[in-house]
């Protein structure tokens, strides 16, 4: 069955670049959530979007922004980059709900790595 | 703000014996419960996932329970190998609209041969 698909897996940048990553949605989900874990911590919810709406934000820095696009894929770009956000960054996606079930189903993950 | 407790934060045991991990959540009103997988610096792999109005699901050798009234939920590991070393986090989803899944920091298990 296919996967959220993440994109790069691993980006190693310097403080006060930027970086894009990528998510692609398992087909048909419309709904697409952030996650940022730092190193022995627990994922923390960043921002998510349904049907290209931004639906909920989390914890996540004024330096970031995310975007859906038409065909559900999306993007979370950050800038000035600071050591601290050195994690493994991971993106969920949950189908269409009907008040009968919901789950996110995560991706692998990308791990940046800013020195 | 619902919180989320896993004890204990790190275990360690020989193979072969059962144990159990713990979760609690400090508000009741969740719509499911989800144990994870994480092996270091990897993705999450999901294990379980019982429903608000479920008690238990099983996997395998895993067992997991929910008793959402009191805000607790175990994982139960049967006859544990080294293969089963792993971080194992909790997560609990709430609906208000729209999906908010929140973490435990989870328990770091280390299955000795």
């Amino acid at each position: 069955a296919a996967g959220v698909i993440q994109s790069p897996r691993h980006l190693i940048k310097e403080k006060r670049e930027t970086a894009t990553l990528k998510c692609y949605p398992i087909p048909r989900h419309d709904t697409v959530y952030w996650y940022q874990q730092g190193p022995g911590q627990d994922p923390q919810f960043l921002i998510s979007f349904y049907e290209k709406m931004q639906s909920d934000k989390g914890s996540i820095p004024d330096r970031f922004s995310a975007q859906q696009f038409s065909d559900y894929h999306s993007e979370l770009n950050m800038s000035s980059l600071e050591l601290g956000d050195s994690a493994l960054y991971f993106c969920a996606s949950s189908p269409p709900t009907s008040g009968i079930y919901n789950e996110q189903f995560f991706g692998p993950g990308t791990r940046l790595t800013v020195l | 703000k619902q919180e989320v407790t896993q004890i204990p934060a790190a275990l360690s045991v020989p193979e072969g014996e059962n144990l159990v991990l713990n979760c609690s959540f400090t508000d009741s009103a969740i719509y499911n419960l989800q144990w994870f997988r994480q092996d270091p610096g990897k993705g999450l792999t999901s294990l379980l996932l019982i429903q608000s109005s479920q008690r238990e699901q099983t996997s395998g050798r895993l067992n997991a329970s929910l008793d959402k009234s009191s805000g607790r939920s175990t994982l139960y590991i049967a006859a544990s190998q080294p293969g089963d070393s792993a971080t194992y986090l909790c997560a609990v989803m709430t609906v208000e609209g729209y999906q908010k899944v929140t973490f435990g920091i989870g328990t770091k298990l280390q299955v000795i041969p």
